[in-house]
């Protein structure tokens, strides 16, 4: 099955810096690749996604970037701001078949710093 | 659109006792995933309903099971109560598309066994 590792753990930055999560899946099958973020009590909320047909997708300040070769994708976040602290889940699907169910990774959990 | 709806929102157990959690999924969303999420072990897949049916399951005991009714409402229930089920327990809300499914989180449910 899919195992999802993801790095860095915990991650503090700059107010205004950039912020870089990294994850590595094992399934060369897998095509769909989402970003959760989870703030304080919270459900984990979808913030960007991307599928094995691109290799990078952009919304705002967030981008994701796609390598299939090197089986691995990353979260970046620009201009971080207070509100950006949360905890980070990226997650591949278990099974090629409908991306359901997700395979989480550990979760980053992201300080910016003012 | 009514987002993902858990109930109840927080409960506490004692140890030995069954509990049972309600989910009702985003209108139009067949397909219902439980999952469960400690500090420990992260995000964990339970299982996965489709029409009524069980399409995917998680590696967790058979204490754990759930079932999904015509309306696409979706329960999980959790027998004989441990400590370590302390949890929170986040259902999931799919919505299928041409490009590939998407999933949606709710709330959660807080569940303290002591």
């Amino acid at each position: 099955g899919e195992n999802v590792e993801q790095h860095p753990s915990t991650l503090s930055v700059q107010e205004g810096d950039s912020a870089v999560i990294k994850c590595t899946y094992s399934d060369s099958a897998s095509n769909y690749f989402p970003w959760y973020k989870q703030e304080l009590g919270k459900r984990p909320q979808l913030i960007i996604d991307i599928r094995s047909n691109v290799g990078e997708k952009k919304d705002q300040r967030i981008a994701v970037t796609l390598n299939k070769t090197a089986k691995h994708f990353s979260l970046h976040i620009t201009e971080t701001q207070p509100e950006d602290s949360a905890v980070y889940f990226c997650a591949a699907p278990s099974q090629n078949s409908g991306n359901t169910p997700l395979v989480f990774g550990k979760g980053t959990r992201l300080s910016v710093i003012a | 659109k009514a987002g993902v709806t858990q109930t109840p929102r927080y409960l506490i157990k004692t140890r030995g006792q069954q509990v049972t959690l309600s989910c009702s999924p985003i209108s139009g969303h067949r397909s219902v995933s439980w999952y469960q999420q400690t500090p420990g072990q992260g995000l964990q897949f339970l299982f996965e309903y489709f029409s009524e049916t069980q399409r995917n399951k998680g590696n967790f005991p058979g204490r754990f099971s759930g079932r999904q009714f015509s309306n696409s409402r979706s329960e999980m229930n959790v027998s004989t109560l441990e400590l370590g089920d302390s949890a929170l327990y986040l259902c999931a809300s799919t919505s299928e598309g041409a490009a590939g499914n998407t999933i949606y989180f709710g709330e959660g449910s807080w569940l303290t066994v002591v």
